[in-house]
């Protein structure tokens, strides 16, 4: 069975840009979570989608978007990029839901350095 | 707000020493457990879970996680290291109402031949 995968592996930016990373669940996963890792703040949770529905958000401002499609997969958006947005994005995968007690499968990750 | 501590943020032993990492959590309601490696240049791995029941956790590659609940802790523990669990480790807590995981900031523990 395939593992999560992500694209792309790495992209580089410059401040005020926008940028879509994609995630692919490992198949028959319903569950996508994106994560923001940074050596400063570590690994931070973004939000959660489950069938097409965000079922989870963590403290990011409103800058950073999502949304999953009826094949599972899942976009993350970041818009007017900033330097402090340079990280490693995680995406995560579940059979079910997030509140249920499903285990997380992680990707390899997106880099995104924002010059 | 709910937290997850890593005591130790870097760790170095020798091989065939015995490890011990600490992590508290700061929820007083119902949590699952985990522990999650990084090994140099690869993905998030888990490592081993709690959900209920045994409070004694046994994971992958002779790795075990002890749940007490009365000091908010998962240590995890391994008799003896080896130089291939070079890695970091990270807990987390997921908060067993909302399915919101928090993760520790996570110990790089190096192992030497």
């Amino acid at each position: 069975k395939a593992g999560v995968t992500q694209t792309p592996r790495y992209l580089i930016k410059t401040r005020g840009q926008q940028v879509t990373l994609s995630c692919s669940p490992i198949s028959g996963h319903r569950s996508v979570s994106w994560y923001q890792q940074t050596p400063g703040q570590g690994l931070q949770f973004l939000f959660e989608y489950f069938s097409e529905t965000q079922r989870n958000k963590g403290n990011f401002p409103g800058r950073f978007s999502g949304r999953q499609f009826s094949n599972s997969r899942s976009e993350m958006n970041v818009s007017t990029l900033e330097l402090g947005d340079s990280a490693l994005y995680l995406c995560a995968s579940s059979l079910g839901s997030l509140a249920g007690n499903n285990e997380q499968f992680f990707g390899p990750g997106t880099r995104l350095t924002v010059l | 707000a709910q937290s997850v501590s890593q005591h130790n943020h870097h760790v170095i032993l020798s091989e065939a020493a015995s490890l011990e990492l600490g992590c508290n959590y700061s929820y007083g309601g119902t949590v699952n457990l985990f522990w999650y490696v990084q090994y140099p240049g690869q993905h998030l791995q888990l490592l081993l879970k709690y959900f209920s029941g045994d409070p004694l956790v046994k994971g992958i590659k002779g790795f075990e996680a002890e749940f007490i609940k009365s000091k908010f802790s998962f240590n995890l523990r391994k008799p003896s290291v080896q130089w291939s669990d070079t890695a970091e480790y990270f807990c987390a807590v997921k908060n067993g109402n909302t399915g919101k995981l928090i993760f520790g900031q996570g110990t790089t523990l190096q192992v030497k031949p």
